[in-house]
């Protein structure tokens, strides 16, 4: 089985500290994504990475940033934590093939006070 | 620029009633795949179906089946005999050629199925 992995379910943060959520996975994807999901919007791209170092921004990337030095293991970064950015954050991996679907960890939800 | 419009938000149906759950996309590409993925309260998103965009055969899976027709961009899920355990938030997704297997959802659709 797939298995897509974040360090937290669930994590409380003071406004302006930074915040590192982890994600690692099994199954050897080049594509790693991390999404933010709010009520009525859905799922939102913030950043994803299809090999190792590489990066490209999704469609809310401002005031976060990523990490991907080992292939199985994505970060994501938010340098100085704000209240609007309480939210569930949802990783996911895949391989690089566009027909194939894309693996989700459980979440982590993030509240900043 | 790709979109996925889900425009129920919530759905309440008294089990074994069918329900359908609508999914519009708009894309410029001719190569796109779309996608259904259900999220139970658990958190978790799990993988219902894909399907690319030169297959407009429809699907049956069991209570599941999937409506695809190009004409009207439209990618649409119906549950017949709807049980409890379906009740859960469902996504439509859609991954375009260009844009390296990047799924852009649709805001989502709350099913609550009552006993």
């Amino acid at each position: 089985d797939v298995k897509v992995t974040q360090s937290s379910r669930y994590l409380v943060k003071r406004t302006g500290e930074k915040v590192f959520l982890e994600c690692v996975q099994d199954m050897d994807h080049e594509n790693m994504f991390w999404y933010r999901q709010d009520p009525g919007l859905g799922l939102r791209l913030i950043y994803f990475s299809y090999d190792v170092k590489m990066k490209e921004k999704g469609d809310i990337p401002e005031g976060y940033s990523v990490s991907r030095e080992k292939k199985e293991r994505f970060s994501l970064i938010l340098e100085s934590a704000s209240t609007n950015q309480t939210s569930m954050y949802l990783c996911a991996s895949s391989f690089v093939n566009m027909n194939t679907e894309a693996f989700f960890g459980q979440g982590t939800r993030l509240t900043v006070v | 620029a790709q979109k996925v419009t889900q425009a129920q938000t919530e759905i309440s149906v008294v089990e074994k009633e069918d329900v359908t759950l609508d999914c519009v996309y708009e894309t410029r590409d001719t190569t796109y795949y779309l996608f259904w993925y259900k999220q139970p309260p658990s958190g978790e998103l799990v993988f219902l179906i894909r399907r690319n965009s030169f297959d407009e055969q429809n699907e049956i899976s069991g209570r599941y089946s999937w409506n695809f027709q190009k004409s009207t961009s439209s990618f649409n899920f119906t549950i017949t005999a709807s049980q409890v355990v379906d009740s859960a938030v469902y996504f439509c997704a859609l991954s375009e050629a260009d844009a390296g297997n990047m799924l852009t959802f649709g805001g989502g659709t709350r099913l609550m199925v009552k006993p």
